[in-house]
C-alpha cells in the first residue's frame, strides 16, 4: 500500500523557535496534502489544505503567518510552526491525497514546546 | 459546512461482547463515510468505509450501516478483542474527483477488557 512518511516524529524545542515538519508520499504523487492538529484526547482538526504549486487554504482560526505550508512538489509538503509557543504543543499529522479516494495519513509528529 | 456528531465518547466492553459506535451528519450531500482506528500516538488507520449508494458493508468482525434518510451511520464490532482497544473516528465527506475532505467526529475511546 501507499506510504506517507513524516519527519521528525518527535521534536522538542524552546519557545520562540521555529519548527519544520516534512510530509512525504513515498510511492505516489500527492496532488493534495492536508495538515491536521490533534490535541490529547481530541479529534483531528483540519488546519489547512494545499495543492501542489498553489497557496494553501487555511481553516478558520488557523493563522497562516504562524503555520507556513509549502507544497512545492507532488511528493513533499512542509509545515513550519513559526515562533512556537507551549500552546502549539500538539500532534501534527499530514494526509496525502492522490488519484484515488483512499487517503493516507502520515505517522504524525509530536511537538513539545518548552 | 458539515457537522459530525459521534457517540459515545467512551465505550467499555468485555472481551467477546459487541461494540456499537454511532454518528450523525448534517450535510445531505455527503456521500462517503470512512471509519478510522487510531492507537495511542499513531496515525489513524482506515478500517472500513461506506458510500451513500450502499446501506451496509461488512468486513469480518466489523460492519458499518448507513441510513441516508436519517443521516446517521454506525460502526459495529462483534466478538471484541483486547487489540480492538483504540480511539475510533467516524467521518463524513463529499467525495468528488478522487479527493475528499472528511469532517471527523470527536472520537470514541473503546476499551475491551480481557
Amino acid at each position: 500500500g501507499a506510504v506517507v512518511s513524516q519527519h521528525p516524529s518527535w521534536v522538542i524545542c524552546k519557545s520562540g523557535t521555529s519548527v519544520k515538519i516534512e510530509c512525504r508520499s513515498l510511492d505516489f504523487q500527492a496532488t493534495t496534502m492536508f495538515w491536521y492538529r490533534q490535541f490529547p484526547k481530541q479529534s483531528l482538526m483540519l488546519m489547512a489544505t494545499s495543492n501542489e504549486g498553489s497557496k494553501a487554504t487555511y481553516e478558520q482560526g488557523v493563522e497562516k503567518d504562524k503555520f507556513l505550508i509549502n507544497h512545492a512538489s507532488l511528493t513533499l509538503s512542509t509545515l513550519t510552526v513559526t515562533s512556537a509557543h507551549p500552546e502549539d504543543s500538539s500532534f501534527y499529522i499530514c494526509r496525502a491525497s492522490g488519484d484515488q479516494e483512499t487517503q493516507y495519513f502520515g505517522p504524525g509528529t509530536r511537538l513539545l514546546v518548552l | 459546512g458539515e457537522n459530525v456528531e459521534q457517540h459515545p465518547s467512551t465505550l467499555s466492553v468485555q472481551e467477546g461482547d459487541s461494540a456499537v459506535i454511532k454518528c450523525t451528519y448534517s450535510d445531505s450531500a455527503s456521500n462517503y463515510f470512512p471509519w478510522y482506528k487510531q492507537e495511542l500516538g499513531k496515525r489513524p488507520q482506515l478500517i472500513i468505509d461506506i458510500r451513500s449508494n450502499v446501506g451496509e458493508k461488512k468486513d469480518q468482525r466489523i460492519a458499518v450501516t448507513l441510513n441516508k434518510t436519517a443521516k446517521h451511520f454506525s460502526l459495529h464490532i462483534t466478538e471484541t478483542q483486547p487489540e480492538d482497544s483504540a480511539v475510533y473516528f467516524c467521518a463524513a465527506s463529499l467525495a468528488s474527483g478522487g479527493s475528499y475532505i472528511p469532517t471527523f467526529g470527536r472520537g470514541t475511546s473503546l476499551i475491551v477488557h480481557p
